[in-house]
């Protein structure tokens, strides 16, 4: 059963600081991953999806990496904005199930002005 | 192009009860997901449907059920409700044709049961 891990559970950093989030998954066996933004009782914005057979994926100042063979991937934030305050969640699906996403319990971040 | 839709937005209702909740998904998409959000269990998924089919389902108790119509719209229904069903529910639609399966959700419906 897939599980997927996202550390740490809440950030809080100063505006302007570049920024790393971790998700880490225990089946090397996915079909694509998908980091979302999501606002306080709001719906998933989608921000970046990997496909299994890439390595990076590039939007603006966001970055996210994977690395199937150790079931990680980063988000990585540039220049770090207070308007970039919000709960970032990685998903991945597998094989078996294409449209269906394991997500992690997400990480709370709080960029100060 | 418009996004996914969903209603009501909120919901009320009692214990025992049943709730439909809809999700209109992005024009051109044929594929809908249903998914639950709790504080303590996070984001899981519902179920799946393609061309009116369910294609995948989550472990979740047969009160929980769905449909999808030939418009692509879909309804979920949950029956003899229970106060562990409030909870934000969120319907992502796919576009037709695509290897890699980006899903688009929708704003959610927060249900609350009493």
């Amino acid at each position: 059963k897939q599980e997927v891990t996202q550390i740490p559970a809440a950030l809080s950093v100063p505006e302007g600081e570049n920024l790393v989030l971790n998700c880490s998954f225990t089946d090397s066996a996915i079909y694509n991953l998908q980091w979302f933004r999501q606002d306080p009782g709001k719906g998933l914005t989608s921000l970046l999806l990997i496909q299994s057979s890439q390595r990076e994926q590039t939007s603006g100042r966001l970055n996210a990496s994977l690395d199937k063979s150790s079931g990680r991937s980063t988000l990585y934030i540039a220049a770090s904005q207070p308007g970039d305050s919000a709960t970032y969640l990685c998903a991945v699906s597998d094989l078996e199930g294409a449209q269906k996403l394991v997500f992690g319990q997400g990480t709370r971040l709080t960029i100060n002005p | 192009k418009a996004g996914v839709t969903q209603t009501p937005r909120y919901l009320i209702k009692t214990r025992g009860q049943q709730v439909t909740l809809s999700c209109s998904p992005i024009s051109g998409h044929r594929s809908v997901s249903w998914y639950q959000q709790t504080p303590g269990q996070g984001l899981q998924f519902l179920f799946e449907y393609f061309s009116e089919t369910q294609r995948n389902k989550g472990n979740f108790p047969g009160r929980f059920s769905g449909r999808q119509f030939s418009n692509s719209r879909s309804e979920m229904n949950v029956s003899t409700l229970e106060l562990g069903d409030s909870a934000l529910y969120l319907c992502a639609s796919s576009p037709p044709g695509r290897i890699y399966n980006e899903q688009f959700f929708g704003p959610g419906t927060r249900l609350t049961v009493l």
